[in-house]
């Protein structure tokens, strides 16, 4: 599976979009973009993923770019309870392992 | 619909002791795996099942023995604890292909 880049940590204002950044330079055409998040002591949690295409859900939006080097995970209207470890994760529809890495510690301020 | 369900949630064992760590799903779930997270290491797979009776080996399986003898249930053995073996244990399972797996709430375990 393809490596992931992200930024340690980011700050945001709860109200404000929240926008994850995650390079994944060395995809190949059947890895997909998968994203979860761990808030403190909590089991990871599945927000979104696609292949190709923006993809959108109750939770957030995926955007990656047209040469599907890189993806941004959009969090439109950022909460308190949105504060957590996020994870960009590259995997093959034949995989069974997630590469969580070390993630994106987003903190939601007042 | 409870999900993912661990038991237990906390553990001390003493080195040398041995435990079984279970993980329920009720959402009939082909795949299963568990996971342990040590601080700055992020999350390692263990073992993993693609279906009742078959098991196999992840990134970080010494010291540790699963069966599957149902589908709903995955179990996690530590023969003979050792403090190396401290950590978070998650469970998580999923559908076959590229759909998101659901995780439990995790078991914190140490070992004296």
């Amino acid at each position: 599976d393809a490596k992931t880049t992200q930024p340690t940590s980011m700050d945001c204002a709860e109200g404000r979009a929240a926008n994850l950044p995650c390079n994944h330079s060395t995809i190949s055409g059947n890895e997909y973009v998968y994203w979860y998040r761990q808030i403190h002591s909590q089991g990871p949690q599945y927000i979104i993923h696609g292949l190709k295409n923006n993809e959108t859900n109750e939770m957030a939006s995926l955007i990656i770019t047209e040469d599907r080097k890189s993806s941004t995970l959009i969090l439109p209207h950022a909460t308190l309870r949105d504060t957590a470890v996020y994870y960009c994760i590259v995997r093959g529809n034949s995989g069974y392992a997630l590469n969580f890495g070390k993630g994106t510690s987003l903190l939601v301020t007042p | 619909n409870a999900g993912v369900t661990q038991t237990p949630k906390f553990r001390v064992l003493k080195t040398g002791q041995s435990m079984t760590l279970l993980c329920a799903q009720d959402m009939n779930h082909e795949y299963m795996y568990w996971y342990r997270q040590d601080p700055g290491m992020g999350l390692r797979l263990i073992h993993y099942s693609v279906g009742e009776g078959t098991t196999a080996k992840g990134e970080v399986p010494d010291g540790y023995n699963v069966s599957r003898l149902k589908k709903q249930n995955f179990l996690l053995g530590l023969e003979s604890a050792a403090p190396s073996q401290t950590s978070v244990y998650f469970c998580a399972s999923s559908l076959p292909g590229t759909r998101g797996y659901t995780f439990g709430s995790g078991t914190r375990l140490t070992v004296v």
